[in-house]
């Protein structure tokens, strides 16, 4: 079975603190991909980064960055120096690559990023 | 690029009654487009996978009858609650995988429609 945990509910940090979010993925396939999305209080999902199961680089994008490790089935999501901005629903997604859209998605995040 | 337009963003209507929401694929095609619940402070779960031209596929549990999908064009589809109750009352999202012919591109998702059933 597939499934996607997001232990973490709800994070509070003081603005220009580092945060990170954990996602952790169960999946038996060896094929799948992992996302993670940005839900704001107006509603709309975001597209922040996909990342597929042969690729375990790191990934830097801003203040962005994310770190994928097959060994922990983890890809998890820090945010450097937060900012009011940020606060938000994030979302970590599991989908298979055997030609299926179909997405699981964890539980989400909520990050509140305090002035 | 791949935006994906989602209408009315807020509907209030009389349990009874039924309620269309619109999803569009405004700079590309859709064959297929999702659509999902999300509860209060919850996850999103896949209704229903939309796809042009034939019969919508629906996730265990979820009500055919209960929630019409009709993807009538590569651009549109929409779902339509019937005789809604209440507990119908939710966020729903629709999503349409990007311009990408590849099964790891991402999916794009309009703003979503919040129904409140009184």
């Amino acid at each position: 079975a597939q499934k996607v945990t997001q232990a973490q509910t709800e994070i509070s940090v003081v603005e220009k603190e580092d945060v990170t979010l954990d996602c952790v993925y169960e999946t038996r396939d060896t094929t799948y991909y992992l996302f993670w999305y940005k839900q704001p209080p107006s509603g709309e999902l975001v597209f922040l980064i996909r990342r597929n199961s042969f690729d375990e680089q790191n990934e830097i994008s801003g203040r962005y960055s994310w770190n994928f490790q097959k060994s922990t089935s983890s890809f998890n999501f820090t945010i450097t120096a937060s900012q009011v901005v940020d606060s938000a629903v994030y979302f970590c997604a599991l989908s298979l690559g055997s030609g299926t859209y179909k997405y699981i998605f964890g539980t989400g995040t909520r990050l509140k990023v305090l002035a | 690029g791949a935006v994906v337009s989602q209408h009315p963003s807020r509907v209030i209507c009389k349990s009874g009654t039924s309620v269309k929401i619109e999803c569009r694929s405004l700079d590309f095609q859709a064959t297929t487009m999702f659509w999902y619940r999300q509860f209060p402070k919850q996850s999103l779960m896949l209704m229903a996978t939309s796809n042009e031209g034939s019969k919508a596929t629906y996730e265990q549990g979820v009500e055919k009858d209960k929630f019409l999908i009709n993807h009538a064009s590569l651009t549109l589809s929409t779902l339509t609650v019937t005789s809604a109750h209440p507990e119908d009352s939710s966020f729903y999202i629709c999503s349409a995988p990007g311009q990408s012919s590849s099964y790891n591109s991402p999916l794009h998702f309009g703003n979503g429609t919040r129904l409140t059933v009184t």
